[in-house]
């Protein structure tokens, strides 16, 4: 069973529309996040959410809204694309938002590609 | 704010060889991470170390922290192909903050 998933895995677009990335976790953790890692592999914090709840919230163009239906699940939606978005995002759990020894698990990333 | 510097970036090594990676962070951390990344996948944790002089050893890998100088290590030992990958280190304050990567190739 896959611990965090997210769908879809790749996601060709083009600039100006507007997509939804969709992830969830089954490990019963209270806590998710959406990272961000561009062409050079650098891996940034974007959003956290505990138990539903907004905790995190990095400077991100308000054009990236997260949305947590429920704490399993954590959706990313981005308005009017452009070509800089273009990365790979990956969602994480953890079982809290900062325990002691509160290792993250990453989904497998969705790879957003804006034409 | 918390920064965390990984060196080398890049690491060419020979099946065989010892190396070790550093990790340094800018202000206090809860605790140091590290991570490996295999091309196109995702990251899967290696250690968590929350003391200072903690020492955590998986295979060929071992992972030490000193808080005093903010620094950790990934030592490998007797690198073998299979290692390949990029290894990141990460600090918490708040936060993840992730160093830059260190893509390491361990050639045949």
């Amino acid at each position: 069973d896959t611990a965090v998933s997210q769908t879809p895995k790749y996601l060709v677009t083009q600039m100006g529309n507007d997509k939804s990335i969709k992830c969830e976790q089954n490990l019963g953790h209270d806590t998710m996040y959406w990272y961000k890692q561009d062409s050079k592999k650098f891996l940034k914090i974007m959003f956290s959410y505990n138990n539903k709840e907004l905790i995190i919230n990095e400077t991100v163009p308000n054009r990236f809204s997260p949305k947590s239906p429920d704490k399993a699940h954590l959706n990313l939606h981005i308005n009017s694309l452009e070509l800089g978005d273009s990365a790979v995002y990956f969602c994480a759990s953890s079982l809290t938002s900062g325990g002691a020894i509160d290792t993250q698990y990453f989904g497998p990333g969705t790879r957003l590609t804006v034409l | 704010e918390l920064k965390v510097e990984q060196n080398p970036l890049f690491l060419s090594m020979q099946e065989g060889k010892n190396y070790t990676i550093y990790c340094n962070y800018s202000t206090t951390s809860d605790r140091l991470y590290w991570y490996r990344q295999d091309p196109g996948k995702s990251l899967e944790s290696l250690f968590v170390l929350l003391s200072n002089g903690a020492v955590k050893q998986e295979g060929r890998l071992m992972a030490s922290l000193d808080t005093k100088a903010r620094l950790s290590t990934l030592h490998i030992t007797a690198a073998v192909h299979d290692l390949s990958a990029t290894y990141f280190c990460a600090g918490y304050g708040n936060k993840l903050v992730f160093g830059a990567g260190t893509i390491l190739r361990v050639k045949s």
